[in-house]
């Protein structure tokens, strides 16, 4: 079945370290985001690609970083300069970059401070 | 701030009921999305409506645009304890490629 996997499903960071979020889609869609969820909030979106070998900054971009270097693959990389990293992140795709294609989302990763 | 408010925050229904949340915006859209998000898992969609449509349905879901009130509202007609979830509206503005503003979405719990 076609969709989108999100690993590891929790993980937790250190103080000064940095952690990566996997995110791989078989849907063959060009467009990824990566998107944060904290309680009671809606998401918000820290980065997207709209094709591989290019991403665009989101509303939160700082302290975090990606690269898209395969059409199926997405990480996310929390750094240490990201200060409230305690969150679930949401990993989508989408078809293209088109303005009425849904997203199709992960079920995330659930990240926290040790 | 965000796009898309929703309205109520919380609703608890039982089984065979109805369930109506809405979702205001602020700025002209390209189309309108709801999901649905159940706990600890990803946002599924449900219904994508543009903004040259005022009504759409989808089963028990029935979506409606106003866009001169910059509204909508979302029914989902007898409910199922399956319908437990938080569901979310999400605009794509006009002058945006792809992106999505989300609200803080409407948490429904459905009893027997």
């Amino acid at each position: 079945d076609g969709g989108i996997t999100q690993s590891p499903k929790y993980l937790f960071r250190k103080e000064g370290q940095n952690v990566t979020l996997s995110c791989e889609q078989n849907l063959n869609h060009d467009a990824m985001y990566w998107y944060r969820q904290d309680p009671g909030q809606g998401l918000r979106l820290i980065y997207y690609s709209q094709i591989v070998n290019d991403f665009q900054k989101g509303d939160i971009a700082e302290g975090y970083s990606v690269s898209r270097e395969k059409k199926e693959s997405f990480p996310l990389t929390v750094t240490s300069a990201q200060k409230n990293p305690t969150a679930f992140y949401l990993c989508a795709s989408s078809r293209d970059e088109r303005l009425d294609q849904p997203q199709h989302f992960g079920d995330g990763t659930r990240l926290s401070i040790l | 701030s965000q796009q898309g408010e929703e309205d109520p925050q919380a609703l608890s229904i039982q089984e065979g009921e109805n369930a109506t949340m809405n979702c205001s915006y602020k700025t002209s859209i390209n189309n309108l999305q709801w999901y649905r998000q159940n706990s600890g898992r990803g946002l599924v969609h449900l219904i994508l409506i543009r903004s040259n449509e005022r009504e759409k349905h989808s089963g028990r879901l029935r979506v409606t645009l106003d866009t001169s009130k910059k509204s909508s509202s979302l029914l989902i007609t007898a409910s199922r304890a399956a319908d437990t979830a938080s569901y979310f509206c999400a605009t794509a503005l006009t002058d945006s490629w792809g992106k999505l503003q989300f609200g803080a979405g409407t948490q429904v719990v459905v009893t027997p």
